[in-house]
């Protein structure tokens, strides 16, 4: 099965940097991706790691280490604007068109 | 282009009833597939529809349902509905399997179950 483990909260200050990370555990690999929800919104695309190495998106970026089934998600110079959940993800095994999501992160954005 | 668009974006059923969700993918988008959110589950992958077909299901009981139209548009069904089935129903669109991970999400339907 799919296991993907984020730590529930995480809170910071506005215009410092956060690092949110994902655990993972999957009988295939396809590459990990990031998402963003806001309270009431569509879960949206942030970011996908197929091969390790840092991905830089603006003041998004994103971490993947396959040999140790890890990725994180770093925000800089955070605004408002990011409170929000963050989900990591992962392809299905099988070649399936469906995502299995971490558990989610809810990030606080603090004056 | 016009997203994701699912409706109704909220509704209030009692135990025993069923529903019906629908969901319009981006134009040219072939690829349906929903998701269940909730507080203690997270999002858990229900059904993915391609081209009016089935091809995947998620670990969910049989009283959930849908199906894909030739327009692409999904609907999904739920009968005999339980106080467990309050949750965001999430609806999604690609064109198919992608490289990057990228799924386009409606802002889902809200279910209450009373």
């Amino acid at each position: 099965g799919q296991s993907l483990e984020q730590p529930s909260e995480v809170t910071a200050v506005e215009g410092a940097i956060v690092q949110i990370n994902c655990t993972y555990q999957t009988s295939g690999f396809y590459g990990l991706s990031w998402y963003q929800q806001h309270d009431g919104g569509a879960p949206t695309f942030l970011s996908y790691n197929g091969l390790d190495g840092l991905e830089e998106t603006g003041r998004f970026s994103s971490f993947l280490s396959r040999s140790d089934s890890y990725g994180y998600l770093l925000l800089q110079e955070l605004q408002m604007k990011d409170s929000a959940s963050y989900f990591c993800a992962v392809w299905a095994p099988d070649g399936a068109n469906n995502l299995f999501f971490g558990t989610g992160t809810r990030l606080t954005v603090i004056p | 282009k016009a997203g994701v668009t699912q409706t109704p974006r909220y509704l209030i059923k009692t135990r025993g009833q069923q529903v019906t969700l629908s969901c319009s993918p981006i134009s040219g988008h072939r690829s349906v597939s929903w998701y269940q959110q909730t507080p203690g589950q997270g999002l858990q992958f229900l059904f993915e529809y391609f081209s009016e077909t089935q091809r995947n299901k998620g670990n969910f009981p049989g009283r959930f349902s849908g199906r894909q139209f030739s327009n692409s548009r999904s609907e999904m069904n739920v009968s005999t509905l339980e106080l467990g089935d309050s949750a965001l129903y999430l609806c999604a669109s690609s064109m198919d399997r992608g490289n990057t991970g990228e799924l386009f999400f409606g802002e889902g339907s809200r279910l209450t179950v009373l």
